[in-house]
């Protein structure tokens, strides 16, 4: 079983559609979560942390569910611009001081006009 | 360009040969990481370092793999005797310790095939 498990999608939704990512996670001494976002043949790049009280950033909002170990992200009013992989990403407990993330195989999202 | 750059950007070679490549991570950062991806895959682990110093390795890391780091600045990872199942990306990152440890930032990766 893979640490990190995420539906790969494709989900494909139209603009202005509300779109929600899960993730789950095998360690339940993992401490950090994080979610990156992965552009077609480009790096990742770090989109939100995500805090055991939930955060939002503009459209996109984050959750953590400590005792389900599961990781949300939800984006609303998609964008074009949207279309990209998710990347779920947990820290590694045994090398907190590494920085060792351990990434999910990632959602693919795709928005239609 | 502060970015991380990686260095060839594309690298195709024959099985059995050696290549190397080469991450220059942002200057100030001290951490730096190499990782592999594979199509369809997110990113897996392979090396850190702190400063010169070679702190963690994967078990993806065989003996065919060598990382180093001179100096703490730049960094090379070398395959020898290449396998077909070698053919993946290879990503860099780099990170200071003054900042969260989960954000790291990516070169644009070598992307490797071996035929």
């Amino acid at each position: 079983r893979k640490e990190v498990e995420q539906d790969p999608g494709p989900f494909n939704v139209p603009e202005g559609a509300t779109v929600a990512f899960n993730c789950t996670y095998s360690n339940s001494a993992s401490q950090s979560f994080f979610w990156y976002r992965q552009d077609c043949r480009k790096e990742p790049k770090l989109l939100m942390s995500v805090y055991s009280s939930g955060n939002e950033d503009g459209r996109f909002t984050a959750q953590l569910n400590r005792a389900s170990q599961y990781i949300s992200l939800l984006i609303r009013d998609s964008k074009l611009s949207d279309s990209a992989t998710y990347l779920c990403v947990v820290l590694s407990r045994g090398s907190s001081n590494t920085g060792k993330l351990i990434f999910g195989q990632g959602t693919t999202l795709q928005v239609k006009p | 360009d502060t970015g991380v750059s990686q260095n060839p950007r594309h690298k195709i070679t024959k099985r059995g040969q050696n290549v190397t490549f080469r991450c220059d991570p942002i200057s100030e950062h001290n951490r730096l990481y190499w990782y592999r991806q594979t199509l369809g895959q997110g990113p897996e682990f392979l090396t850190y370092f702190q400063n010169e110093a070679q702190l963690e390795k994967s078990r993806l890391l065989s003996d065919r793999f060598s990382a180093e780091r001179p100096k703490g600045s730049f960094s090379t990872l070398e395959i020898q005797r290449t396998e077909q199942g070698d053919s993946a990306m290879y990503l860099c990152a780099s990170r200071t310790e003054q900042w969260r440890v989960g954000t790291q930032y990516f070169g644009p990766g070598t992307r490797l095939l071996v035929l």
